[in-house]
């Protein structure tokens, strides 16, 4: 049973449009993080925070933004989708004060933008 | 900077042989190294990791992992494969001078035949 959830799996949507990728946790963990993964590459960090009012921008560079207002939750917003958008987004965590702490994943989101 | 190296991007085998997914990383600290699997339509899964201590580290259905500090590799391993095990599997890196984020590599599909 998942402890981190994403929604939606699946989304086909047109350019242009405003999107928000939902990612939600009930572990208690601090940190999150979003990740870009595309067929025989390596995922891609483009955010992460490591509590509630902190976020940073990955290695990856990305348009779009993220919020971390409750601890549980780390939404994803692209304001204009386009067709480069068109990815896997893999949203996770991890516990504070391990620096060795694993990632637990979501399902990921399969965006795909027409 | 560190990064990591899957040499094998796929890797068919037969229904109970033997199979080793290859991994090397750069990294000029200490690190800590993970293997994740992904099963189709789902996000990844930590297989297993390396912090410290043995070299030898194992996972709970068979696979196992040497670290290998010479060679800087973090090949995997089962001496026997099931239809199951048909998956991607990244080999991830973490250390103190990325901050401890995760880099991952491009992944290995792994397809057991019949």
């Amino acid at each position: 049973e998942a402890d981190i959830y994403q929604t939606p799996r699946y989304l086909v949507i047109g350019t242009g449009k405003k999107i928000t990728l939902e990612c939600s946790q009930t572990m208690g963990h601090d940190k999150m993080y979003w990740y870009q993964q595309d067929p025989g590459m390596e995922l891609h960090l483009i955010h992460y925070s490591y509590g509630v009012n902190s976020t940073e921008k990955g290695d990856l560079s990305s348009e779009s933004t993220v919020s971390r207002i409750r601890t549980e939750h780390f939404p994803l917003t692209l304001e204009s989708a386009r067709p480069s958008h068109t990815s896997q987004y893999l949203c996770a965590s991890s516990e504070r004060g391990r620096e060795y702490s694993p990632l637990h994943f979501g399902n990921g989101t399969r965006l795909t933008v027409t | 900077a560190q990064s990591v190296t899957q040499l094998d991007s796929q890797v068919p085998v037969f229904e109970e042989a033997p199979v080793e997914l290859r991994c090397n990383y750069s990294s000029s600290v200490s690190v800590y190294l993970f293997w994740y699997v992904q099963y189709p339509n789902q996000g990844l899964q930590l297989l297993l990791k390396y912090l410290s201590g043995s070299t030898l580290v194992k996972s709970i259905n068979g696979f196992e992992a040497e670290f290998n500090k010479s060679q800087t590799s973090f090949h995997l391993r089962k001496p026997s494969v099931h239809i199951s095990d048909t998956a991607e599997y990244f080999c991830a890196v973490s250390d103190r001078s990325g901050g401890f984020k995760t880099i991952f590599g491009a992944g290995t599909r792994l397809f057991v035949k019949a």
